[in-house]
């Protein structure tokens, strides 16, 4: 079975540090995703990482997967206030998708 | 963009009443929609996934009497909450897939049962 695991759960920033996100899975994944969730609302889709290696950047965002260690990071880069909100990991494999319990940022001035 | 709406946002319903939700692919066809339920400050879990044209696959622990879910047409699914109970009360999000092989998430619907 398709187990994910995010940490932390809880992660409180003052702003302009960086920090990591963890995502490890268990079996073999065809992608790994990771979502933003604003407080009420559904899932945006921040990337999707296909191949061992794959790294994508957006904004203070960047995104990295290791398919050998069944790993990948989210890392912040000198937060600021706006990127407060639950992040999520989801891998795929087989057909099904499983997802991380979540990390609830707080970035504080 | 791909884009997948939900219908109605917000329900309240009274207990032992039935609610059905829509979920629908507005530009594109799904030919598998997922549904999850999201409790207060929890991740997604998956309830199911259905193929158009056939039954749903349920996952362990998720009753099918109870949560029904017809896939009639590759841009429509529905989930039918049937004798709701507080207990139900949640975030339903449904996704939607099509050939491109990624999920789209529609906005979710919150079911609110007194």
């Amino acid at each position: 079975e398709l187990k994910v695991e995010q940490n932390p759960l809880f992660l409180s920033m003052q702003e302009g540090k960086n920090y990591t996100i963890y995502c490890n899975y268990s079996t073999t994944s065809d992608r790994l995703y990771w979502y933003r969730q604003d407080p009420g609302k559904s899932l945006e889709s921040l990337f999707v990482l296909l191949s061992n290696g794959a790294v994508k950047q957006e904004g203070r965002l960047m995104a990295s997967l290791d398919t050998k260690a069944r790993l990948s990071t989210l890392h912040i880069t000198a937060a600021v206030h706006d990127l407060s909100a639950t992040y999520f990991c989801a891998v795929e494999g087989a057909g099904d998708m499983r997802f991380g319990a979540g990390t609830r940022l707080t970035v504080k001035p | 963009g791909a884009v997948v709406s939900q219908h109605p946002s917000r329900v309240i319903c009274k207990s032992g009443t039935s609610v059905k939700i829509e979920c629908r692919s507005l530009d594109f066809q799904a030919t598998t929609m997922f549904w999850y339920r999201q409790f207060p400050k929890k991740s997604l879990m998956l309830m199911a996934t259905s193929n158009e044209g056939s039954k749903a696959t349920y996952e362990q622990g998720v009753e099918k009497d109870k949560f029904l879910i017809n896939h009639a047409s590759l841009t429509l699914s529905t989930l039918t909450v049937t004798s709701a109970h507080p207990e139900d009360s949640s975030f339903y999000i449904c996704s939607a897939r099509g050939g491109s092989l990624e999920q789209y998430f529609g906005p979710g619907t919150r079911l609110t049962v007194t």
